[in-house]
C-alpha cells in the first residue's frame, strides 16, 4: 500500500541540528523529496534525492537514504528560527505521482 | 517568473452548497495537479492533468467533485454539493513534465475551504 510516515513534532534549540525522519513503502519510488510548508503558504521544495544515491548535501541540508529500510532523513544544520515550519517528505513512484507523508512540525526555540 | 496562482484564498460555505476554485499554473507547465490537504495531514492528490487530458483521477470523489482544464492552461475544481468533511486547503501545483525525471512541482498558496 501507499503510506509515508513521519513523526508529528520536533523541537530543537536555535543553533542545534534537526533531524526529521520518514519511512516510505513503495520500493519503486525513484525520487524522494522534502518540502517545507510555512503557515498559510503552499509547499516549497527543499531538496530531493534519486533512489540510487545514499546521501545528498545542499548547504545546511543533508539527506540520507536507506533503501533497504525504506528510510529517509533530513538533517538541518545550525537550525534557525526561520526554519520553523512543517516538513513533508514525499515519494514518487516512477517519477511522476507524489505521495506525501503526514508532515513533521519543527519548532525552533530561541 | 510568476508562480502558481489560485483564487479565492478563502471560502466559507454551508453544506450542500456548491463551490469552485480556480488555478493558473506557471506558463509552459504541461502538468497540473489538484491536492486536498486536510488539517494535520499531508496533501492528497485528487486529480492530475497532462495538458488538457486527465492522467490520474483515482482519488477524486467523482459523485461530488469535478475538475477541468479545457484549454490546457488554467483549471477549475468544483464541489457540488459540499459536505462538512470537504473542509480543507485545496492546493494546485504544476510541473514541466509528467514523468521520466524529477520535475519539481510548484505549489500555489492554496484555497482554504470551510464548510459549515
Amino acid at each position: 500500500g501507499e503510506d509515508v510516515e513521519q513523526s508529528l513534532f520536533l523541537s530543537v534549540r536555535e543553533g542545534d541540528s534537526s533531524v526529521i525522519n520518514c519511512t516510505y513503502t513503495d520500493s519503486s519510488s525513484t525520487y524522494l523529496y522534502w518540502y517545507k510548508q510555512e503557515p498559510g503558504a503552499g509547499l516549497q521544495l527543499l531538496t530531493y534525492i534519486f533512489s540510487n544515491m545514499d546521501m545528498k548535501q545542499d548547504q545546511r541540508l543533508t539527506v540520507l537514504l536507506n533503501k533497504k529500510d525504506k528510510h529517509l532523513s533530513l538533517r538541518i544544520a545550525d537550525t534557525q528560527t526561520g526554519d520553523s515550519a512543517i516538513y513533508f517528505c514525499a515519494e514518487s513512484p516512477f517519477g511522476y505521482k507524489y505521495i506525501f507523508g503526514t508532515g513533521t512540525r519543527l519548532k525552533v526555540l530561541a | 517568473e510568476a508562480g502558481v496562482a489560485q483564487s479565492p484564498r478563502y471560502k466559507i460555505i454551508e453544506k450542500r452548497q456548491s463551490v469552485a476554485f480556480w488555478c493558473n499554473p506557471i506558463s509552459g507547465h504541461a502538468t497540473l495537479y489538484w491536492y486536498q490537504q486536510i488539517l494535520g495531514q499531508g496533501p492528497k492528490l485528487l486529480i492530475q492533468f497532462q495538458n488538457n487530458g486527465v492522467v490520474d483521477d483515482s482519488q477524486l470523489p467523482k459523485d461530488r467533485f469535478s475538475a477541468e482544464r479545457l484549454k490546457g492552461v488554467d483549471s477549475t475544481l468544483k464541489i457540488q454539493p459540499a459536505k462538512l468533511e470537504d473542509s480543507a486547503v485545496y492546493l494546485c501545483a504544476s510541473s514541466l513534465r509528467l514523468a521520466g525525471a524529477s520535475y519539481e512541482q510548484y505549489f500555489g498558496p492554496g484555497t482554504r475551504l470551510t464548510v459549515t
